[in-house]
């Protein structure tokens, strides 16, 4: 039973194109997040949605639409595709609410390469 | 930025314990200290957390001081598959922005 699952796995797509990722959770929780991996491994948070409203928007580009159908789905579309999106992007949700004591729980990723 | 010092990197022997250190003298007083790790290639994997008590679980313990400026991840039979980037990171939920610092690569050697 995989907790956080993203698909697809690798995208290998041309710059200018449009692509979504999908990112789904069956653990029960009301808050998801999109996080973003560069080549210098460094990990930094894109968004965040607590029962499917946008709370945290790090100042992404507006290519960068994440969209949350339902709690256990938030979903990535990128409009025209740069060189410099190339990256694991990584989904994760957790439990909100005021505090600390809820751990965020991570996909395996989504290894996006623009050509 | 992280609010968090790691060493960059450590190793350990393959069944010895691996203590992995972490200092956040500017940790507040609501902060938790969590723990992850990442594996090569796989997404971040949640290990531990606290607040100022002690923590075990099945991976990990977790040792804060009583300070709470510095922390102590320990992995107590250090396996080939501990092999991974560790990160030590202080946490409130204000809309629950995690800050990943450098952390510190552990590599198990047989």
């Amino acid at each position: 039973d995989t907790a956080v699952s993203q698909t697809p796995k690798y995208l290998v797509t041309q710059m200018g194109n449009d692509k979504s990722i999908k990112c789904e959770q069956n653990l029960g929780h009301d808050t998801m997040y999109w996080y973003k991996q560069d080549s210098k491994k460094f990990l930094k948070i894109m968004f965040s949605y607590n029962n499917k409203e946008l709370i945290i928007n790090e100042t992404v580009p507006n290519r960068f639409s994440p969209k949350s159908p339902d709690k256990a789905h938030l979903n990535l579309h990128i409009n025209s595709l740069e060189l410099g999106d190339s990256a694991v992007y990584f989904c994760a949700s957790s439990q909100g609410g005021v505090g600390g004591n809820q751990p965020q729980h991570f996909g395996d990723g989504t290894r996006l390469s623009i050509l | 930025d992280a609010k968090t010092t790691q060493p960059p990197s450590m190793d350990c022997a393959e069944g010895r314990a691996a203590n992995l250190p972490c200092n956040h003298s500017t940790i507040s007083g609501n902060e938790y200290v969590y723990w992850y790790r990442q594996i090569h290639s796989q997404g971040p994997q949640y290990i531990i957390h606290g607040l100022k008590n002690n923590e075990t679980n099945e991976m990990a313990s977790l040792i804060i001081t009583e300070d709470r400026k510095s922390s102590t991840l320990i992995l107590p039979h250090a396996t080939l598959r501990d092999t991974a980037v560790y990160y030590c990171i202080v946490y409130y939920n204000q809309g629950g922005k995690l800050i990943f610092g450098q952390g510190t690569e552990l590599s198990v050697k047989p």
